[in-house]
């Protein structure tokens, strides 16, 4: 079982709707999760992160965490063209603070 | 402010030559870490540093070597190139166990 699990996608979302991406992981003690995007061939930038269950929200982005369910995800409100890129789900791993494990990642388009 | 600054930004390598990959970062972070990442994948962990004196291995340190002898560097050396170290290396630090990273822009490197 993969410790971070995204779907590829590619998730194709018509401008001004929400776009919703989905991270599930195996480590039941982590703690810290994290939301980056990745253009294409540029490196990742943070834009979310969570520690606590529930929602926090940050603009147009909202990350929901459930930690019974080993869940977190990502909503983006009033989707715009300049949202289409990957999103990097990563996970703290419990045995070692340190270091964060990433997803593969999900393709997001935005539709004119 | 220049952030993480990885040199050279491309290479390529015939296959057994060795190079190293240079990672400089001036935010007084104490925490690096060098990931790979292959086509339309997430990004894999190789090995991270806690502090200068300190390397640790992550999830595909083998064909690479690390050292940290200054809080501001940490190179990543390959001895014997192989075809299937042909990936873009991301160098990233954090500053104590924030976990908050911050990237460079990558190393796309092509071994032939």
């Amino acid at each position: 079982q993969k410790e971070v699990e995204q779907n590829s996608g590619p998730l194709s979302v018509p401008e001004g709707a929400i776009a919703s991406l989905n991270c599930t992981y195996s480590d039941r003690g982590s703690q810290s999760f994290f939301w980056y995007r990745q253009y294409s061939g540029k490196s990742p930038e943070l834009i979310m992160f969570i520690y606590s269950n529930g929602d926090k929200e940050d603009g147009r982005f909202t990350a929901q965490l459930n930690k019974a369910s080993q869940y977190v995800s990502l909503l983006i409100r009033d989707s715009q063209p300049s949202d289409s890129a990957t999103y990097l789900c990563a996970v703290n791993i419990y045995s070692s603070a340190s270091k964060i494990i990433f997803g593969s990642g999900t393709r997001l388009s935005i539709r004119p | 402010n220049a952030g993480v600054t990885q040199t050279p930004k491309f290479r390529i390598l015939k296959i057994g030559q060795s190079m190293t990959l240079q990672c400089a970062q001036d935010m007084n972070h104490n925490y690096m870490y060098w990931y790979r990442q292959d086509p339309g994948m997430g990004l894999k962990l190789i090995y991270y540093s806690v502090g200068a004196g300190i390397t640790d291995k992550g999830e595909v340190p083998n064909g690479y070597n690390v050292s940290r002898s200054t809080t501001e560097d940490f190179p990543l050396r390959l001895e014997l190139a192989a075809p299937s170290q042909t990936s873009v290396y991301f160098c990233a630090s954090s500053y104590g166990q924030s976990n908050d990273y911050t990237f460079g822009s990558g190393t796309r490197l092509t071994v032939v």
